[in-house]
């Protein structure tokens, strides 16, 4: 058990909806990143977190938003879903800000849009 | 910027030896290594600094070449619990964000 929890673990949804996804972080961890994983793809970094402020972003979609709160908590709301949304959503939390630290992986949130 | 690995993919039997290389077209200023279990999430096993680093614990070790902007991970008598996917995930310097490559997949036979 890494310490970060995701949830839901599953989550079976229509294209054109919208969802969200929630993250608490290991105690004491001030970063927050979320990663895409799409069937046999590698991790697609979307963006990262540090103490409530934006700290980096990747190729993260217009139609996708996050933000973390002051209980450092994240949420990924991803809206206008397609079928192309289908993926497994990691979180991974770290103490620092700083790339040189190590992530640890939440177990995922499997979106399935249909 | 993504960095690439390679092989994408290997097939072993129990006790050889493997290299996962991973290479970038940018300065790294740091690389990471996680291996990944089916349908589990990526556990983390090393970073290395730039400055030419070389780590290891057991029998899986790495090495970062700072010149070359490559990370080698290297499995030595290889087990079958180290079958999963591997990744190298690199910080360039001057920006925040670890990208993790494409993966390698190993596959440990008895």
């Amino acid at each position: 058990d890494s310490g970060v929890t995701q949830t839901p673990k599953h989550l079976i949804t229509a294209t054109g909806q919208r969802v969200t996804l929630r993250c608490s972080p290991r105690s004491g961890d001030l970063s927050v990143y979320w990663y895409q994983q799409s069937l046999d793809q590698g991790l697609q970094f979307l963006i990262q977190y540090y103490n409530g402020e934006e700290r980096a972003k990747g190729n993260i979609l217009e139609r996708f938003s996050a933000q973390q709160f002051p209980d450092l908590h994240s949420e990924l709301n991803l809206s206008s879903l397609e079928l192309g949304d289908s993926a497994l959503y990691f979180c991974a939390s770290s103490i620092n800000r700083g790339p040189n630290e190590k992530l640890f992986f939440g177990s995922g949130t499997q979106l399935s849009v249909l | 910027q993504q960095p690439v690995q390679s092989p994408q993919a290997v097939i072993l039997r129990e006790g050889e030896d493997a290299v996962i290389n991973c290479s970038s077209s940018k300065a790294l200023y740091s690389v990471h290594w996680y291996r990944q279990k089916h349908g589990e999430a990526p556990v983390f096993l090393m970073i290395l600094l730039k400055g030419g680093e070389q780590k290891g614990h057991d029998k899986i070790s790495a090495s970062f070449n700072e010149k070359k902007q490559q990370s080698s991970l290297y499995l030595t008598a290889s087990q079958l619990s180290y079958s999963g996917t591997y990744f190298c995930g690199t910080a360039i310097q001057g920006a925040q964000k670890l990208v993790f490559g494409q993966g390698t997949r190993l596959t440990i036979n008895p």
